[in-house]
């Protein structure tokens, strides 16, 4: 599977915008960018994921690059709640294998 | 709606004693299953996954094994402890084929092997 590089932490302040970057040069045509994220003491959760296009859903958007290189997710309005380690990764193929990912905190 | 369940939420076992660990699905039919390993304050780990009934790969090598006995069941085994085994343990599904589908968790076991 194409490697995913993201920092290894981000902070945010509540009600701000929070932009996680995700960098993936090696990814092939056919690999889907998933986002999923861990809350302290939990399995992860599923955020998004695209192929080409830039996605919407109702806990953040994905905006990915023309040439598909790198992706960002966006949370719109960071809570506490978004608090978590958010890990970026491309699925060549089942199943999912997870990095490190961005440990996000959200100060109030 | 599906549902993922797994149990215990939590066990402390002896080193040297055995483990089973028990994922079931409710939901869906034929789903894509795996079992992750997460020690303290380390990453998600890929254990073992399934496409079918009897069907397991393994990731790594371990004292750990699965076994699929039916559809939506997935259980993790291992006949001896080791110290390095603590850690919570999570079961996932997904629709099969899952390139592009997501991947669901259930809420995990918290196994300390002392």
């Amino acid at each position: 599977d194409a490697k995913t590089t993201q920092p290894n932490s981000m902070e945010s302040n509540e009600e701000e915008p929070v932009h996680l970057p995700c960098n993936h040069s090696t990814i092939s045509g056919t690999d889907y960018i998933h986002w999923y994220r861990q809350l302290p003491s939990q399995g992860p959760e599923y955020v998004i994921h695209g192929l080409t296009s830039n996605v919407n859903n109702r806990m953040a958007s994905l905006a990915i690059a023309e040439d598909r290189k790198s992706s960002t997710l966006i949370l719109h309005r960071a809570t506490l709640r978004d608090a978590a380690v958010y890990y970026c990764i491309l699925t060549g193929n089942t199943p999912l294998v997870f990095g490190k990912g961005t440990r996000l905190s959200v100060i109030a | 709606s599906q549902t993922i369940h797994q149990w215990p939420a939590t066990l402390v076992q002896p080193v040297g004693s055995p483990l089973s660990l028990e994922c079931t699905v409710e939901g869906t039919s034929n789903p894509n299953l795996y079992w992750y390993r997460q020690a303290a304050g380390r990453g998600l780990q890929l254990l073992f996954y399934s496409v079918g009934i009897g069907q397991i790969s393994s990731e790594v090598p371990q004292n750990l094994s699965a076994s699929r006995p039916q559809d939506r069941q997935f259980i993790l085994s291992s006949k001896k402890l080791l110290l390095s085994d603590s850690g919570f343990y999570l079961c996932a599904w997904s629709q099969n084929p899952g390139r592009s589908y997501e991947q669901y968790f259930g809420p995990g076991t918290r196994l300390t092997v002392t």
